[in-house]
């Protein structure tokens, strides 16, 4: 499969649990970004890597959301101290820089 | 404020029908806009527009790009079921997607 790997697909934690998500971009790909998708609106711009460098995190929704990129290749995308607000879908893409992104199935997170 | 805009919200039309989606943005950095059909899962992409003026075109679907404007339009020609969708416009130098366009096709 050379597409763009999300797993888990999906999770369900208690509040205040920590999570973790994982990306694996097209292999070719050295940008890589994370959104977070909501019912009715479009993907919300998290955060973007090229190769290791994290280079927009400003948008981050709030210090509880982390992401790294060791050795530039896959990504995780942490959320530590959940809240029933962060239900979502998190979407990672990645690309080349030259022809737009190409988008994961996304993991779905239901917080209880 | 950065923003992308689509609209309408939402379009209900019956096959064969013509439709238009419009995009516009506010944005400080603009390299290119890019659309994208989202059915049930990942939005899948359409179009890259760089260039003001000139159309691309893919089978039924068609996209042109304002830059005067600031917009940008998808058209669909004669409509399919399976054209309905989230459709997504994005600025992606801002990496910015618009809320949608959900566009239903009635047999």
């Amino acid at each position: 499969d050379t597409g763009v790997s999300q797993n888990p697909r999906h999770k369900i934690t208690k509040r205040g649990q920590n999570v973790t998500f994982r990306c694996d971009p097209i292999s070719e790909h050295n940008r890589l970004y994370w959104y977070r998708q909501t019912l009715g609106q479009g993907p919300e711009f998290l955060t973007y890597f090229q190769n290791e460098a994290q280079l927009e995190k400003s948008r981050l929704l709030s210090d509880r959301f982390s992401a790294e990129r060791p050795k530039g290749s896959f990504s995780t995308l942490e959320i530590q101290r959940t809240e029933q607000g962060d239900s979502a879908m998190y979407l990672c893409a990645s690309s080349t820089g030259r022809v737009g992104y190409t988008f994961g199935s996304g993991t779905r997170l239901t917080v209880v | 404020e950065d923003k992308v805009v689509q609209s309408p919200l939402s379009l209900v039309v019956h096959e064969g029908d013509t439709v238009t989606l419009n995009c516009s943005y506010e944005v400080t950095n603009f390299r290119s806009l890019l659309w994208y059909k989202q059915e049930k899962k990942a939005p899948t992409f359409l179009f890259m527009l760089t260039s003001s003026g000139i159309e691309k075109k893919s089978g039924r679907l068609s996209s042109i790009l304002d830059k005067k404007e600031l917009s940008s339009i998808l058209n669909i020609t004669a409509t399919q079921t399976g054209d309905s969708a989230i459709y997504l416009c994005a600025v992606e130098d801002d990496m910015r997607f618009g809320a949608g366009t959900r566009l239903t096709v009635k047999p």
